[in-house]
């Protein structure tokens, strides 16, 4: 159980264009997701906290008009990279809590996606 | 600002011997602790959690964990070391919003 999962898995995309990824709760309900940017050989970096039916809370520093997150169910969020340049190439993973066991404060991360802007 | 540090950024050790991995916090309040770890071009995976009770955590993979308050602490152990638990490792603590704030990690190799 708590499988998530990303799609796609790895992007190459030309600088200019926008990029959308999906992130999904497969077997549970997901009223909050969490992207994260993880650059190579760093930690990961909370981006925006994603509520299920409401706007997503962006982290300090972080372009909400350049990275924006739809979070339209309970077991789908999207992060859409617009307007995409080389400096946003990164390992951007999501992660979501489950619903039914909120109480035990866990997040179920998805496998990633690398974005690469060329 | 709350925090957590790993103090190792690779360690290497032999397989079938000993581990420990550093996490050191900064919280007043008695923290939420997570440990995950990463496989290459992969997400992460939770290995075990500390909330409350019970200072030594037990997790998968016959991992487990140690709270202590007196050092700011949550060092993470495994008794005798595979070649498949090759990988980065990440301590983690739970912040207001239920968000989760990150150490630098880990990257654990293992020689044959």
């Amino acid at each position: 159980g708590a499988v998530v999962s990303q799609h796609p898995s790895w992007v190459i995309c030309k600088s200019g264009t926008s990029v959308k990824i999906e992130c999904r709760s497969l077997d549970f309900q997901a009223t909050t997701m969490f992207w994260y940017r993880q650059f190579p050989k760093q930690s990961l970096m909370l981006m925006a906290t994603s509520n299920e039916g409401s706007k997503a809370t962006y982290e300090q520093g972080v372009e909400k008009d350049k990275f924006l997150i739809n979070h339209a169910s309970l077991t789908l969020s999207t992060l859409t990279v617009t307007s995409a340049h080389p400096e946003d190439s990164s390992f951007y993973i999501c992660s979501a809590r489950d619903r039914g066991l909120a109480y035990r404060y866990e997040q179920y991360f998805g496998p990633g996606t690398r974005l690469t802007v060329t | 600002a709350q925090s957590v540090t790993q103090p190792d950024i690779h360690i290497t050790v032999s397989e079938g011997a000993s581990l420990e991995l550093r996490c050191n916090y900064s919280y007043g309040a008695t923290p939420y602790l997570f440990w995950y770890v990463q496989s290459p071009g992969q997400g992460l995976q939770l290995l075990l959690k500390y909330f409350s009770g019970d200072t030594l955590v037990q997790g998968i993979k016959g991992f487990e964990a140690e709270f202590k308050r007196s050092q700011s602490s949550f060092n993470l152990r495994k008794p005798s070391v595979h070649w498949s638990d090759a990988a980065e490792y990440f301590c983690a603590s739970r912040k207001r919003g239920n968000k989760l704030v990150f150490g630098a990690g880990t990257i654990l190799r293992v020689k044959s």
